[in-house]
């Protein structure tokens, strides 16, 4: 079983949509959980960082943690074309300084 | 704020050959650096991480090296690519929290 577990996609949605991605992970150690954003050819640019169980608001985009049943999301509302990409998430353990990441999910915002 | 440099931005290189891939991070010191390798549909694959100058510690052992010659400076090589090597390369840092990637090395061995 991988550690970090993240369905590839691609994932096709219409603009305005609000888009759900999802994670599920396994190690209970991890305390701190991140999501990347990775245009086509580009390096991942980190959309949102969190270290505690709930939820993390910033602009249209929300990030959820349930460290209970080891899950995170990331929700975008009001999805635009110009949020097509692969979105990854990212998480590592309080005292380690390696980061796991996900496979990543492809989106695509259909106008 | 923090800025981190890749060069060069791609790559075409023959089996055989030596590499050299070079980072560099401003407005920070002593930041924790990682080269990764993302092949498609794999993900992204820890290289090396650096949590100091002259401190490498390798997370896939392969043709491949590193080197932190100075605290901002994070260095790839190897002495003969293999075709296997080809990928996407990325340099990160971190201050202890949250990683920051740079804009990538697209490799092609051919």
């Amino acid at each position: 079983q991988k550690e970090v577990e993240q369905d590839p996609g691609p994932l096709s949605v219409p603009e305005g949509a609000i888009v759900s991605l999802n994670c599920t992970y396994s190690n209970s150690a991890f305390q701190y959980f991140m999501w990347y954003r990775q245009y086509s050819r580009k390096g991942p640019e980190l959309l949102m960082y969190t270290y505690s169980s709930g939820n993390k608001e910033d602009g249209r985009f929300t990030a959820q943690v349930d460290k209970s049943s080891k899950y995170i999301s990331l929700f975008i509302r009001d999805s635009q074309p110009s949020d097509s990409a692969t979105y990854l998430c990212a998480m590592r353990g309080g005292g380690y300084q390696k980061v796991t990441f996900g496979i990543g999910t492809k989106l695509q915002v259909i106008p | 704020s923090q800025t981190i440099h890749q060069w060069p931005a791609t790559l075409v290189q023959p089996v055989g050959s030596p590499l050299s891939l070079e980072c560099t991070v401003e407005g920070t010191s002593n930041p924790n650096l990682y080269w990764y390798r993302q092949a498609a549909g794999r993900g992204l694959q820890l290289l090396f991480y650096s949590v100091g100058i002259g401190q490498i510690s390798s997370e896939v052992p392969q043709n491949l090296s590193a080197s932190r010659p100075q605290d901002r400076q994070f260095i790839l090589s190897s002495k003969k690519l293999l075709l296997s090597d080809s990928g996407f390369y990325l340099c990160a840092w971190s201050g202890g929290g949250e990683q920051y990637f740079g804009p990538g090395t697209r490799l092609t061995v051919t």
